[in-house]
């Protein structure tokens, strides 16, 4: 089975461009986190979505949003971008999302903001 | 804000010598995970302990959840250059989210 997919790889954007990362999640699976990994840190909680619906939120601004389909992938959409957004993007999928179960993470996607 | 440090923050080691690594935290966790990442990688689950001075061996790594839930080790055995990696302890916290730990680097040398 497939794992976690993310794309793309890599991306290279310009402050105050706005970017949007995809995340597919393991096949079952109905809910996706997201995560930002700034270099040499551990990764930071972003949003939980489960069936469509935002589940919980972590202390990131509102330029930071994402939405989630009836097939259970996943985007994350940042505007206006700034230099402390250059970081590593996680995508994390579970069944149900609870704190209690397993999550997979993909590969992540490498932002740079020049 | 919950917070959970890790320790140490790098370790460098020759093949074959043991190490532990620490993930403590004021507050209390439903369950813990360790994970282990390589360089533009995502993490890696390596294991999940749930109860509270609960023991967990896979292979030579030793994992062990501290008694009051609010903190973990983990012991590697005879370390390998394979072991090298950054290692993440993660506690979820409340129902929904997991809260990650700051992180050990391990570099193990030939």
């Amino acid at each position: 089975d497939a794992g976690v997919t993310q794309s793309p790889t890599h991306l290279i954007k310009t402050r105050g461009q706005q970017v949007t990362l995809r995340c597919s999640p393991i096949s079952g699976h109905k809910s996706v986190s997201w995560y930002q990994q700034v270099l040499g840190q551990g990764p930071q909680f972003i949003f939980q979505y489960y069936e469509k619906e935002e589940r919980g939120r972590g202390n990131f601004p509102d330029r930071f949003s994402a939405r989630q389909f009836p097939n259970y992938s996943s985007e994350l959409n940042v505007n206006a971008l700034l230099l402390g957004d250059s970081a590593l993007y996680l995508c994390a999928s579970g069944v149900a999302g609870r704190s209690t179960d397993t999550q997979y993470f993909g590969p992540g996607t490498r932002l740079t903001v020049l | 804000t919950q917070l959970l440090e890790q320790s140490p923050q790098f370790l460098s080691i020759q093949e074959g010598e043991n190490l532990t690594v620490y993930c403590n935290s004021s507050s209390v966790f439903s369950s813990l995970q360790w994970y282990r990442q390589e360089p533009g990688e995502g993490p890696v689950l390596l294991v999940t302990v749930v109860t509270g001075g609960e023991v967990k061996k896979l292979k030579r790594l030793t994992f062990q959840f501290g008694d009051a839930r609010k903190d973990s080790s983990l012991h590697i055995t005879a370390a390998q250059p394979g072991d090298t990696g950054l290692y993440l302890c993660a506690g979820a916290w409340g129902t929904y989210k997991y809260i990650f730990g700051t992180g050990t680097r391990l570099k193990v040398l030939a």
